[in-house]
């Protein structure tokens, strides 16, 4: 079964901090993706980076940047210098063979001015 | 160029009756899928489909859920007899094909209330 698992349900922190989030997944299949999405208040989905099983690269993209350790079955996420802007919910998710795409729960951020 | 809309984006209806939810996918996306998010929680898949078939509708939670894609374009989500806790935002995603590589993108949701 898949699974993806977010352990931190909710996170405050003041503007300008720096904040990781969290994500731990189980599967079985040697081939499979992850994701992180985001969703602001206003409600859509917004994609924010995919990995592959294959390439366990680090990736930064300005103040965002994804720490994928197969080893431990994680893909944490980290806002440097956040700004208020980041506040938001912010879902890990994995998709496998099936092709289906099974979210954690989220992760609630407050960035507070 | 446009993305994913649905419509209506909220949905009042009294317990026992029919609801349709109608997805438009962006232009030229093969793939389609549909997402059910309760409060608090993340997506939760309900079916996707490869242009015109259901590729998989293992995520439908029982026989008064069922959704279409008759022209491989537009999707319609139909529940029957509907009941209080299928109340939640109903999202729809597309992406350019199956492979899973491909991100999704989400459009705005319906909200679906039953009362």
């Amino acid at each position: 079964a898949q699974k993806v698992t977010q352990a931190q349900t909710e996170i405050s922190v003041v503007e300008k901090e720096d904040v990781t989030l969290d994500c731990v997944y189980e599967t079985r299949d040697t081939t499979y993706y992850l994701f992180w999405y985001k969703q602001p208040p206003s409600g859509e989905l917004v994609f924010l980076i995919r990995r592959n099983s294959f390439d366990e690269q680090n990736e930064i993209s300005g103040r965002y940047s994804w720490n994928f350790q197969k080893s431990t079955s994680s893909f944490n996420f980290t806002i440097t210098a956040s700004q208020v802007v980041d506040s938001a919910v912010y879902f890990c998710a994995l998709r496998g063979n099936n092709n289906d795409m099974r979210f954690g729960a989220g992760t609630r951020l407050t960035v507070k001015p | 160029g446009a993305g994913v809309s649905q419509t209506p984006s909220n949905k009042v209806t009294e317990k026992g009756k029919y609801v349709e939810l109608r997805c438009d996918p962006i232009s030229g996306h093969t793939a389609l899928y549909w997402y059910r998010q309760s409060l608090g929680q993340g997506p939760e898949f309900l079916i996707y489909f490869q242009g015109t078939g259901a590729a998989d509708d293992s995520g439908l939670p029982n026989d008064r859920f069922f959704a279409v894609r008759p022209e491989g374009s537009v999707s319609t989500l139909k529940i029957q007899r509907t009941e209080r806790g299928d109340s939640a935002v109903y999202l729809c995603a597309s992406s350019p094909g199956l492979a899973g590589g491909y991100e999704q993108y989400f459009g705005p949701g319906t909200r679906l209330t039953v009362t």
